[in-house]
């Protein structure tokens, strides 16, 4: 089956510093990639994905980048704030023959702690 | 995004009883799934809930210690039975993709504490 491989495990920038946690994952026929965001107590947010037909995603100051043929993908926060301090999953997800339909396979997660 | 509620948010139980945790989403669901979190750990998944047929269990999980329900498209439950402390942890539903989309959300999940 899948596995996803997420590093590093801990990350601690200063406030207003670019922030960037990296995936690999060993099924080369996934095709979804999203990250979720988990504040303490709460639940996994998705904060953005990528699918395999595109290389790069962004929404303000998230993006995630995809190589395909590596096999990894990126999640990049820029002008990182306190706010942004939270643990962040990255995912996989192999769609039943082609549709949307699969599991997801979850990194290992990333504490991110971003100080003011 | 769908709506998801869970009850109970946080339960206490004794060992060797058995606790049953819903999932209600507000719109109807092709998937639906269940997933533990151990306390500082990433996410699991349980099981695979379609309407209309047996769960799918993942690799570890097995029918007798988590049974799940789907009754319609938009509830299930998920029973943790004859407990143990070591099934103390968070219990996640999720719910997935409308036809054409990848999307998966979580509801809050059920704290569990087993004594």
């Amino acid at each position: 089956g899948e596995n996803v491989e997420q590093h590093p495990s801990t990350l601690s920038v200063q406030e207003g510093d670019s922030a960037v946690i990296k995936c690999t994952y060993s099924d080369s026929a996934s095709n979804y990639f999203p990250w979720y965001k988990q504040e303490l107590g709460k639940r996994p947010q998705l904060i953005i994905d990528i699918r395999s037909n595109v290389g790069e995603k962004k929404d303000q100051r998230i993006a995630v980048t995809l190589n395909k043929t590596a096999k990894h993908f990126s999640l990049h926060i820029t002008e990182t704030q306190p706010e942004d301090s939270a643990v962040y999953f990255c995912a996989a997800k192999k769609g039943q023959r082609g549709t949307s339909y699969g599991k997801l396979t979850f990194g290992q997660g990333t504490i991110l702690t971003v100080h003011p | 995004s769908a709506v998801i509620s869970q009850k109970p948010s946080r339960d206490i139980c004794q060992r060797g009883t058995s606790l049953t945790i819903q999932c209600q989403v507000d719109s109807q669901v092709t998937m639906m799934f269940w997933y533990r979190q151990q306390p500082g750990q990433s996410l699991t998944l349980i099981a695979t809930a379609n309407q209309g047929s047996e769960a799918t269990y993942e690799s570890g999980f097995v029918i007798d210690k988590f049974p799940i329900s789907r009754p319609n498209l938009t509830f299930s439950t998920l029973t943790v039975s004859n407990m143990s402390p070591e099934d103390s942890s968070i219990y996640l539903c999720s719910v997935g993709p409308g036809q054409g989309a990848y999307e998966q959300y979580f509801g809050p999940g059920t704290r569990l504490t087993v004594t």
